[in-house]
């Protein structure tokens, strides 16, 4: 495998469900991004790891729950979600967090996230 | 904050370039990013270029920053049906946040 890998590709889920997407980097890379992606808005930033280290967290709810057990992989555990939840959840991962060429981040496929 | 805007649509006829356009508020970015992004698809990273340079080119991709305007525009040249996609334009900020702020996506639609 190389780059970003997501798994689900596709999960649909009920208010009450918990479930786990998972993030996977075979980059090297430090840092991690977890990303929602809703129809007509711009890509809202939820939470940075840099070094295992969370140092965002953009106000998200508490219903969203992430997780860096290393610096190759980043789990959002989700659980009692409401239909508006419903989104693309992208993860992103760069070499660090910085404001320099090596913040350049690369972007896996996504989990479409349906919420019954 | 940043604010980032891009027009919505743009269409395009095979063969012909596409250029799509980028303007930002913050004048402390540091290197701007084109993702583009297929159906069903994450964001590929298409180039970069750093805020002080004002053209970047690669293969059929030319970038061009005018940092003075807070300006950015790709050109696609000899556009393909396979260009046919979403482009973002993100920025990245100074500092050591890790934040980049995207712009709302660019529907490029390549006529045969």
């Amino acid at each position: 495998e190389t780059g970003v890998t997501q798994t689900p590709r596709h999960l649909v889920m009920g208010m009450t469900n918990k479930k786990s997407l998972k993030c996977e980097q075979h980059l090297g890379h430090n840092a991690m991004y977890w990303y929602k992606q809703s129809a007509k808005k711009p890509l809202e930033l939820m939470f940075v790891y840099n070094f295992k280290e969370q140092t965002e967290n953009n106000s998200v709810p508490s219903r969203f729950s992430p997780e860096c057990p290393n610096s190759s992989h980043l789990f959002l555990h989700l659980h009692t979600l409401q239909p508006e939840d419903s989104a693309l959840y992208l993860c992103a991962s760069s070499q660090e967090k910085s404001g320099g060429a090596e913040n350049t981040q690369y972007f896996g496929p996504g989990t479409r996230l349906t919420v019954l | 904050g940043e604010d980032v805007e891009q027009s919505l649509f743009l269409s395009v006829r095979e063969g012909d370039s596409s250029v799509i356009n980028c303007t930002y508020t913050d004048s402390s970015s540091t290197y701007l990013y084109w993702y583009k992004q297929e159906p069903g698809a994450g964001l590929q990273l298409l180039t970069y270029i750093f805020s002080n340079m004002d053209m970047k080119q690669d293969q059929r991709l030319t970038v061009l920053l005018n940092k003075k305007d807070k300006h950015l525009s790709l050109r696609i040249a000899d556009t393909q049906t396979g260009d046919s996609a979403i482009y973002f334009c993100a920025v990245g900020l100074y500092g050591n946040t890790g934040k980049l702020i995207f712009g709302q996506g660019t529907t490029l639609q390549v006529k045969p």
